[in-house]
């Protein structure tokens, strides 16, 4: 248990519908990073948020939108939703401070199918 | 950019046999580099990091890894494998800069035979 936790599962839901997905990061990690692992694309980073910001960006469509919150628990809205969207989303945290900032926990992530 | 090439899709060992995984990166730095595991409809486990120093590094599970800059590579290995040991490992490498995402490598799955 790498101490990050995400809700929901499993979510199944039809094409053209929005979802959120959430994230609450290992006590004391400030930053959040969500990916997506699909079968054709592997594992590919979508975003960064540090303490609230957006910190950086990957190849994140624009259907998709994430934010962190106060309390730093992060969620990745996805819209508009397409069959192609179906994946696992991990969110992982790091602690701030270098070297460990960039040691990134993994989450036991979400799995989206789109029917 | 920086990139990761895994190039072994699938590899089969032995039960107490030796386990060599490859990786080779690209990056224009030197990278922090990463193997984490994926067991069956598991997330991803930390296995072992390289940040600097000796370059050859322990992790968990009876693994290590070797950081070669010379040839770009930072290979994983166990000296016995278990057969809990199977599963799907993946190198990442990492950028020293701030927004710090990593970039993973398409992964090799291995299976142990009894």
């Amino acid at each position: 248990d790498s101490g990050v936790t995400q809700t929901p599962k499993h979510l199944i839901t039809a094409t053209g519908q929005r979802v959120t997905l959430r994230c609450s990061p290992r006590s004391g990690d400030l930053s959040v990073y969500w990916y997506q692992q699909s079968l054709d694309q592997g594992l590919q980073f979508l975003i960064q948020y540090y303490n609230g910001e957006e910190r950086a960006k990957g190849n994140i469509l624009e259907r998709f939108s994430a934010q962190q919150f106060p309390d730093l628990h992060s969620e990745l809205n996805l819209s508009s939703l397409e069959l192609g969207d179906s994946a696992l989303y991990f969110c992982a945290s790091s602690p701030p401070g270098t070297p460990s900032y960039n040691e990134q926990f993994f989450g036991p992530g979400t799995r989206l199918t789109v029917l | 950019a920086q990139s990761v090439t895994q190039p072994d899709i699938h590899i089969t060992v032995s039960e107490g046999a030796s386990l060599e995984l490859r990786c080779n990166y690209s990056y224009g730095a030197t990278p922090y580099l990463f193997w984490y595991v994926q067991s069956p409809g598991q997330g991803l486990q930390l296995l072992l990091k390289y940040f600097s120093g000796d370059t050859l590094v322990q992790g968990i599970k009876g693994f290590e890894a070797e950081f070669k800059r010379s040839q770009s590579s930072f290979n994983l290995r166990k000296p016995s494998v278990h057969w809990s040991d199977a599963a799907e490992y993946f190198c990442a490498v990492g950028a020293r800069a701030a927004g710090n995402k990593l970039t993973f490598g398409g992964g090799t799955r291995v299976l142990v035979k009894p």
